[in-house]
């Protein structure tokens, strides 16, 4: 089956540093990636769709300049937080359909494992 | 604009039980609609989708849900739960001609042994 590797799963960061997250699919090509956030006990909230080879669409209220994303690759988008503070704390998710599947925008999205940011 | 929601934040079901985890949508047009569960500190994994068709879809792990176009619901079933289906479960729905894929709030499902 289609699989989105995510990495790291886990970091733990520096107030004012910044932290690259990685979503790759393995086994499909993904023109659009799409970043949610996800607090705790809440739904995921998307905040970009990321797309292959121009600029991410972020959604209201998601800071761009602090939430860079880039889809150099039809397998890879990144995910850079920059001057981390603790507030930007949570679950960020990635996920991915697979645009080589005839009729893949009925398909469903296929999720990696998540990176829980903690900045001190 | 679309939306999901999941008016229960728990739903507490004893082993070997039928379970409901219900959701109702609102969008324009045919909507798309998603299960999708969710275990500890992981990502989402797809369990079923209605697109067109029979209003009842099977998918993963026995799971299956019912399409109501009147209701605007789509409930997710299962006929006998399982300890193992303890999860966060969410709904979504995509409205046509659209590539976002909206949320509901999530409902915690646990069954009990």
């Amino acid at each position: 089956g289609a699989v989105v590797s995510q990495h790291p799963s886990w970091v733990i960061c520096k107030s004012g540093t910044s932290v690259k997250i990685e979503c790759r699919s393995l086994d499909f090509q993904a023109t659009t990636m799409f970043w949610y956030r996800q607090f705790p006990k809440q739904s995921l909230m998307l905040m970009a769709t990321s797309n292959e080879g121009s600029k991410a669409t972020y959604e209201q209220g998601v800071e761009k300049d602090k939430f860079l994303i880039n889809h150099a690759s039809l397998t890879l988008s990144t995910l850079t937080v920059t001057s981390a503070h603790p507030e930007d704390s949570s679950f960020y998710i990635c996920s991915a359909r697979d645009s080589g599947r005839q009729g893949s925008y009925n398909s469903p999205l296929h999720f990696g494992n998540g990176t829980r940011l903690t900045v001190t | 604009a679309q939306s999901v929601a999941q008016p229960e934040d728990q739903v507490n079901v004893a082993e070997g039980n039928p379970l409901t985890v219900k959701c109702t949508y609102s969008v324009s047009g045919n909507p798309y609609l998603f299960w999708y569960v969710q275990y500890p500190n992981r990502g989402l994994q797809f369990l079923l989708k209605y697109i067109t068709g029979d209003n009842l879809v099977k998918g993963s792990y026995g799971f299956e849900a019912e399409f109501n176009k009147s209701q605007t619901s789509f409930h997710l079933k299962k006929p006998s739960a399982l300890v193992s289906d303890s999860a966060l479960y969410f709904c979504a729905v995509r409205a046509i001609n659209t590539d976002k894929l909206i949320f509901g709030t999530g409902t915690r499902l646990q069954v009990f042994p």
